[in-house]
């Protein structure tokens, strides 16, 4: 338990279909992240947020719209997905302290997302 | 942002000690070396950081030379449970959230 929760853990969808994504920070944190992790691929950043502010979109497309309403929320949102979106979908959030020292991120247990 | 080059795989037996070495040449002097583990179909997790000489908790042990341009994660006594993909971040402020996790190390113990 990182004190990252993130629902649904399991998503089936078609391309059609809109769905959201959520992850939930107990941590005070002050950033938040989306990942996506392709088989057997390294993981690859695709939004930041820091104090609800967006401050990297990873090219990526649109089908892909983050929400963070509050430091503690993060949402996915989905639409006309593409079968090579399906992936594990990874939230993290950091301290993002200030400090000089590596903004350890904590991650929660992942939406492993198939789209049909 | 200091780039680093670890071994892509390791194998071991259940009870030996594991050495993962990552190199990074280019290491700043405000950085710290940090190291994630990733279960299969989970998210990575938290392992060690250190800035220099040893490190140690309950998980694990970082050895970082005095030029720091490298860092060695030494498992003990592994278990089949340690079986798992371990990533070297090198960073030192907010902006590296773009460091990249590669493809780290994978390790797989068998009994």
């Amino acid at each position: 338990e990182t004190g990252v929760t993130q629902t649904p853990r399991h998503l089936v969808m078609g391309m059609t279909n809109k769905k959201s994504l959520k992850c939930e920070q107990h941590l005070g944190h002050n950033a938040m992240y989306w990942y996506k992790q392709s088989a057997k691929k390294p993981l690859e950043l695709m939004f930041v947020y820091s104090l609800e502010e967006r401050v990297e979109n990873n090219s990526v497309p649109s089908r892909f719209s983050p929400e963070c309403p509050n430091s503690s929320h993060l949402f996915l949102h989905l639409h006309t997905l593409q079968p090579e979106d399906s992936a594990l979908y990874l939230c993290a959030s950091s301290p993002k302290t200030g400090q000089p020292t590596t903004d350890t991120q904590y991650f929660g247990p992942g939406t492993r997302l198939t789209v049909l | 942002l200091a780039k680093t080059t670890q071994p892509i795989s390791m194998d071991s037996y259940e009870g030996q000690e594991v050495n993962i070495t990552c190199s990074h040449n280019n290491i700043a002097t405000n950085d710290y070396i940090t190291w994630y583990q990733q279960f299969p179909s989970q998210g990575p997790r938290f392992i060690i950081q250190g800035y220099k000489t040893k490190v140690t908790n309950e998980v694990a042990s970082l050895f970082i030379p005095a030029d720091r341009k490298s860092s060695t994660l030494s498992l003990p006594r592994v278990s089949l449970s340690d079986t798992a993909v371990y990533y070297c971040l090198v960073g030192g402020t907010w902006g590296d959230y773009k460091l990249s996790f590669g493809a780290g190390t994978t390790v797989t113990v068998r009994a």
